[in-house]
């Protein structure tokens, strides 16, 4: 069984440019989970994803990213316009059921880079 | 608000060295406490995870036992080897995150040299 997969794995870009990241979770999981790691931090929850429908999106830096799943099925998270400060690893996780932080699988994650 | 404080790294320990990361929490209500570990090139694993106090993780040679009274979850293995080389996350998720809302920490390399 594949498990999630993140693309790119690496993205540089220019300030200014728009970046469009891609998640394909666990095929049958309905929960799809967005998450950052910005110079070395802590990894931050960004947003949630139940099916199609975004559940908590408390954690969006601001307007500038946008996260869709449309289907259900994979989620892109598009950055624009790109800033410096938006360099970071970004994570996706799926789970099958409402996650207890033990039964959410990982993406190996997406390097960004905005120059 | 919740938040995980680690170690700072990175910790480079020799081959078959004891190693100890610590990691301790603030969060409100009684959180479950996990470790989340990433080999170089892969995604985040979970290593182990605790619900409750007194509760002792353990996976892989490492151990982890949730301590409410100093609020601490740390991290330990009693020989390291050459493959334990990762980046060490301690995460926490409290009864009212029940989305998977994981909280963590900012992450400990750890470098084990032959």
């Amino acid at each position: 069984e594949a498990g999630v997969t993140q693309f790119p794995s690496h993205s540089v870009i220019e300030k200014g440019q728009t970046v469009t990241l891609r998640c394909d979770p666990i095929s049958g999981h309905d929960n799809l989970y967005w998450y950052r790691r910005v110079m070395g931090k802590e990894i931050k929850f960004l947003l949630h994803f139940v099916k199609e429908s975004k559940q908590d999106e408390s954690g969006m830096p601001n307007n500038r990213f946008l996260a869709e799943r449309t289907g259900g099925t994979y989620s892109t998270l598009k950055v624009q316009p790109a800033e410096l400060e938006d360099s970071g690893v970004y994570f996706c996780a799926s789970s099958q059921d409402l996650g207890r932080g033990d039964l959410a699988f990982f993406g190996q994650g997406t390097r960004l880079t905005v120059v | 608000g919740n938040s995980v404080t680690q170690m700072e790294g990175p910790v480079t320990l020799s081959e078959e060295a004891f190693l100890t990361i610590n990691c301790t929490y603030t969060a409100t209500g009684y959180p479950s406490l996990f470790w989340y570990v990433q080999y170089p090139g892969e995604g985040l694993q979970l290593l182990l995870k605790a619900t409750k106090a007194d509760d002792k993780g353990s996976n892989k040679g490492f151990e982890a036992t949730y301590r409410k009274e100093t609020t601490s979850f740390h991290l330990e293995k009693g020989s390291v080897q050459v493959s334990d080389s990762a980046v060490y996350f301690c995460a926490l998720i409290t009864a009212t995150d029940s989305w998977g809302k994981l909280q963590f920490g900012a992450g400990t390399q750890v470098v084990v040299t032959p």
